[in-house]
């Protein structure tokens, strides 16, 4: 079974829709990320959290909202869907580590789609 | 803001050859710098992680290397193969990961 884990990994929906994408991970990390990613840009940060209480905005949080439920899941929100949202979704996992070390491990991605 | 850019962004080379993907960063503060592969319709995996404090990292036929001073990074593929084909992402790690572009590579048989 895959440690990180997203659904649904395809969806299309309708501007102005509320969509919930989830995350769940078996790798007992504490912290998690929710990343997207457009043709022709890099990974960009939307929000992480570094444990259940701890929920941070990252460079484009604009528009989205995250729900840390329990350690293991991490759950994205677009309270109402633009076109300008459709893009790639990962979620990724690292463990907590005294040093700099922080492999960030990644899901399988969820493909949206706003029409 | 920290600033990541690969290059080429694409690169075909012919089964057996070596090649360098390049990565250079506007901000030398930074954590370490990770090397990912990213399939289609898959996620990304990690390759290689390289601290701050080291110059290079090496796993099988892959070498990568840091110059922290100059913003800049390579990622060696030694005798390529057609399973090597991917786009190949960097990512500096200071407060957050910041991510390149990705270099699209594809090894012909």
């Amino acid at each position: 079974d895959a440690d990180v884990t997203q659904t649904p990994r395809n969806r299309i929906t309708k501007t102005g829709k509320r969509i919930m994408l989830e995350c769940s991970q078996t790798k007992g990390h504490d912290r998690m990320y929710w990343y997207r990613q457009d043709p022709g840009l890099g990974l960009q940060l939307i929000y992480y959290s570094f444990d259940v209480k701890d929920i941070n905005k990252g460079e484009i949080s604009d528009g989205y909202s995250v729900s840390r439920q329990a350690q293991a899941k991490f759950s994205l929100s677009l309270e109402s869907a633009i076109p300008n949202q459709t893009a790639l979704y990962f979620c990724a996992t690292s463990d907590r580590t005294s040093g700099s070390i922080n492999t960030q491990y990644f899901g399988p991605g969820t493909r949206l789609t706003v029409l | 803001k920290q600033e990541v850019t690969q290059i080429p962004a694409a690169l075909s080379v012919p089964e057996g050859e070596n090649l360098v993907l390049n990565c250079s960063f506007t901000d030398s503060a930074i954590y370490n710098l990770q090397w990912f592969r990213q399939d289609p319709g898959k996620g990304l995996t990690s390759l290689l992680l390289i601290q701050s404090s080291q110059r290079e990292q090496t796993s099988g036929r892959l070498n990568a290397s840091l110059d922290k001073s100059s913003g800049r990074s390579t990622l060696y593929i030694a005798a390529s193969q057609p399973g090597d084909s991917a786009t190949y992402l960097c990512a500096v790690q200071a407060n957050n990961l910041f991510f390149g572009t990705g270099t699209r590579l594809t090894v012909i048989p």
